[in-house]
């Protein structure tokens, strides 16, 4: 079993709609929280950061760790074409450097 | 504005070559990285490294090796290509201390195509 778990989509909505992307980890021991957006032929960019549990806000995008479920989740309000993108999110323990990825998930917003 | 270059956007190589695929950040991070990332599997850690001239093995490191002579630059080498290294190849760095817990900043990417 994979400690990250996302699936991979791909997720298509139209124009407007509320988006929720999620993850599922089994290591209780991690603490950062993390959403990448990659566009097509880029490298991943760092979209949402999180530590430990909790909600955090960026203008459309709200980061959420639930960690009694062991559940992170990234909502996107009133989606645009410009936000399709594949979605991965990362997560690490506070003790090491290296990022537990999920396989990301492909996001179509439909005009 | 932090910038990481990688040396080829796309490369095609034959079975058995030997590839050199060059990494170069310009913020002074002390640590770099080279995943691979495939369909459904997300980014797989290949290496990576804390200072110069240190290296660590990552999750799927059989087949490849790494150099960190300069601080700046990053080498991911496949000393005998195959063609299930036929991937995208991804390279990372980020600073030691960062209120962004480490947040990784990312090349454009290599396309890996071996034949």
């Amino acid at each position: 079993q994979k400690e990250v778990e996302q699936d991979p989509g791909p997720l298509s909505v139209p124009e407007g709609a509320i988006v929720s992307l999620n993850c599922t980890y089994s290591n209780s021991a991690f603490q950062y929280f993390m959403w990448y957006r990659q566009y097509s032929r880029k490298g991943p960019e760092l979209l949402m950061y999180t530590y430990s549990s909790g909600n955090k806000e960026d203008g459309r995008f709200t980061a959420q760790v639930d960690k009694s479920s062991k559940y992170i989740s990234l909502f996107i309000r009133d989606s645009q074409p410009s936000d399709s993108a594949t979605y991965l999110c990362a997560m690490r323990r506070s003790s090491n450097y290296q990022l537990i990825w999920g396989a990301g998930t492909k996001l179509i917003i439909k005009p | 504005d932090v910038k990481v270059t990688q040396s080829s956007r796309y490369l095609v190589k034959r079975t058995g070559e030997k590839v050199f695929l060059e990494c170069v950040q310009d913020m002074d991070h002390e640590n770099m990285f080279w995943y691979r990332q495939d369909p459904g599997l997300g980014l797989r850690l290949i290496y990576f490294s804390y200072d110069v001239k240190m290296k660590e093995k990552g999750d799927i490191p059989e087949g490849y090796s790494v150099s960190r002579e300069k601080k700046e630059r990053f080498s991911l080498i496949l000393e005998s290509a195959s063609t299930n290294q036929t991937s995208m190849y991804l390279c990372a760095s980020s600073p030691i201390q960062g209120g962004l817990g480490n947040e990784q900043f990312f090349g454009p990417g290599t396309r890996l195509t071996v034949l």
